[in-house]
């Protein structure tokens, strides 16, 4: 079974720049989630879409963060304009019917 | 608000030591936990699980953990450990029942393996 896909893994950007993530969730699984994990600390979930609707995007910076999953499988993640303090890795996760997650290589992003 | 906390931000132990790492969570209403842990250069997997009954869980390599509901507590135990378990290991908690599944995680333990 393949896993999660996500790309890119790495991006380097100047502050204000646009940056998108891209992420192909394991076939068949509904559940798709974008966590944001800065270095020294756990994920924090960012999104959570169940089909192409969103569930969960209370912690997710509405002003410069939009995420979508128009087809209801593969999802991307923008940030416009990026900070400094965006610089984390960007990890996409997806869970079929069993209440595990399946976690991605995730997309480790620098804002210079 | 739900909250997972790891006591250990960076453990060293050498092989063959046995291993307990920490974990406390708040949660209302019923509650999944589980273990991941991130090799280097790897990405999150899934160590073990625990949904209902049995409360103490046994996971891929020879982990365990158990669940405490008094003490709200989620400890993973090795007796044994070996270099290639060197990792960062984070616990996670989502509601149970019906939820989506969202996870809240803990920052994270750094687990350092001597030969």
């Amino acid at each position: 079974e393949a896993g999660v896909a996500q790309s890119p893994r790495y991006k380097i950007i100047e502050k204000r720049q646009s940056v998108a993530f891209w992420c192909n969730p394991i076939s068949g699984h509904a559940t798709l989630y974008w966590y944001q994990q800065i270095l020294g600390q756990g994920p924090k979930l960012l999104i959570q879409f169940q089909n192409n609707g969103v569930v969960d995007d209370s912690q997710l910076p509405k002003d410069r963060f939009s995420a979508e999953r128009l087809k209801g499988v593969d999802s991307t993640l923008k940030i416009q304009p990026a900070k400094l303090e965006d610089s984390a890795v960007y990890l996409c996760a997806s869970r079929g019917s069993a209440d595990t997650q399946y976690f991605g290589p995730g997309t480790r992003l620098t804002v210079l | 608000a739900q909250s997972v906390s790891q006591h250990n931000h960076h453990v060293i132990l050498s092989e063959a030591a046995s291993l307990e790492l920490g974990c406390n969570y708040s949660y209302g209403g019923t509650v999944n936990l589980f273990w991941y842990v991130q090799y280097p250069g790897q990405h999150l997997q899934l160590l073990l699980k625990y949904f209902s009954g049995d409360p103490l869980v046994k996971g891929i390599k020879g982990f365990e953990a158990e669940f405490i509901k008094s003490k709200f507590s989620f400890n993973l135990r090795k007796p044994s450990v070996q270099w290639s378990d060197t990792a960062e290991y984070f616990c996670a908690a989502g509601a149970g029942g019906t939820s989506y599944g969202k996870l809240t995680f803990g920052q994270g333990t750094i687990l350092t393996v001597h030969p």
